[in-house]
């Protein structure tokens, strides 16, 4: 059964710095491209960064350019995002998220979300 | 960049009806569009995919069509438990992800 699970959210301050991770299991994490999506309570969903299989490639949301990194661990299974100079706009659930059946143009699993707040 | 519009932003439906979400891309995308379901605390869930295939374990009463910048999103039969919000979206170059505005669909 694909898992995947994210941790290291919390509240930090504005302009603080925060580390996700997404554990990933039940499948072979090496062999797919990974997706870190947030949503805004109350609000839509919003895509943030994308990295391929091997981690050579990596885009970002023009909102988050600059300030946050996604990396991927495949021996530990296990995806990343540093997220830096955090604003009160970053609070958000954030999801990692891969392709499904469906193929790599659609989230077909999700982690269960995890939520990040900036606030003083 | 793609924009994906939904109509309407919510809608109030009774158990047993027939549901219909529009999603309006700003350019043509052919056949490049998903729905997936939202629950309040849960993560997205995929539905459809390539405008119109049902993932594996969705129940038949979903169903979606479309083409090129119009797109519908049909529940045949509202159950209880289809009461949630819907997004559609698109794959693009950049951003890599566009999603439309959402649909709620609450009880009547």
């Amino acid at each position: 059964e694909v898992q995947l699970v994210e941790s290291g959210g919390g509240l930090v301050q504005p302009g603080g710095s925060l580390r996700l991770s997404c554990a990933a299991s039940g499948f072979t994490f090496s062999k797919y491209e990974m997706i870190w999506v947030r949503q805004a309570p109350g609000k839509g969903l919003e895509w943030v960064s994308y990295i391929s299989t091997s981690g050579s490639t990596k885009y970002y949301a023009d909102s988050v350019k600059g300030r946050f990194t996604i990396s991927r661990d495949n021996a530990k299974n296990s995806l990343y995002l540093q997220m830096n100079s955090l604003r009160a706009e970053d609070t958000a659930v954030y999801y990692c998220a891969r392709e499904g059946t469906g193929g790599s143009n659609y989230l077909g699993y999700w982690g269960q979300g995890n939520l990040v707040t900036v606030s003083s | 960049a793609i924009q994906l519009t939904q109509s309407p932003s919510s809608l109030s439906a009774s158990v047993g009806d027939r549901v219909t979400i529009t999603c309006r891309a700003s350019q043509g995308i052919s056949s490049g569009l998903a729905w997936y379901q939202q629950k309040p605390g849960k993560a997205p869930k995929l539905l459809i995919y390539d405008a119109s295939s049902l993932e594996s374990g969705v129940p038949s009463r979903f169903s979606g069509s479309g083409s090129g910048t119009d797109f519908t999103l049909t529940i045949s039969s509202l159950q209880p438990e289809d009461f949630a919000t819907y997004y559609c979206q698109h794959f693009n170059s950049y951003p890599l992800l566009t999603f439309g505005g959402g649909t709620k669909v609450a009880i009547k």
